[in-house]
């Protein structure tokens, strides 16, 4: 069944502490993306990767790093620098071609107290 | 830089009324355009999509778009809204110049009452 996943799906944390985000594809797709969703704001782009070993800043990613060692896998870190971390964190792939549809996962929604 | 306008927030319809969701974007280029769907509890799902041909687009649970390109526009319509359709609706673009990259819109949240 392919898809991608997001764990957990609810996280908690304490300010001043860093918190990774789990994301993993199995539809082969080369590239994946982070966004960030807060009400009224749509989605905006915090990190995307087009290969492995290779990423990009999005609109957002001050406060936020990632890593691709690995075609499935694009975790996410929100960390301390974050000012604002409570939000909810989507993870997406697509196909490198096209028009580029891409496909979500069902989110990680964190809450920094 | 490519920005996406939803203008509609929220819309609160009754079952059976029709539906018709505002999408414009900013490029002028060629466009390849998006609807998505995110149903309460769910992750985004794609509604429909525009990438050549056809300007009318239909997707899936009797959802369609057109794009007018002279406007700039890429709405979504259904005729006869279900309970069901209760969710957000996120318009999305990905220009020429883009690479793979979309931008979104703000989102319109849709109530149908029963």
């Amino acid at each position: 069944d392919g898809g991608i996943t997001q764990s957990p799906k609810y996280l908690f944390r304490k300010e001043g502490q860093n918190v990774t985000l789990s994301c993993e594809q199995n539809l082969n797709h080369d590239a994946m993306y982070w966004y960030r969703q807060d009400p009224g704001q749509g989605l905006r782009l915090i990190y995307y990767s087009q290969i492995v070993n290779d990423f990009q800043k999005g609109d957002i990613a001050e406060g936020y790093s990632v890593s691709r060692e690995k075609k499935e896998s694009f975790p996410l870190t929100v960390t301390s620098a974050q000012k604002n971390p409570t939000a909810f964190y989507l993870c997406a792939s697509s196909w490198d071609n096209p028009p580029y549809e891409q496909y979500f996962g069902p989110g990680t929604r964190l809450t920094v107290t | 830089a490519q920005s996406v306008s939803q203008h509609n927030h929220h819309v609160i319809l009754s079952e059976a009324a029709s539906l018709e969701l505002g999408c414009n974007y900013s490029y002028g280029g060629t466009v390849n355009l998006f609807w998505y769907v995110q149903y309460p509890g769910q992750h985004l799902q794609l509604l429909l999509k525009y990438f050549s041909g056809d300007p009318l687009v239909k997707g899936i649970k009797g959802f369609e778009a057109e794009f007018i390109k002279s406007k700039f526009s890429f709405n979504l319509r259904k005729p006869s809204v279900q309970w069901s359709d209760t969710a957000e609706y996120f318009c999305a673009v990905n220009g020429d110049n883009a690479g793979n990259m979309l931008t979104f819109g703000g989102g319109t949240r849709l109530m149908v009452k029963p």
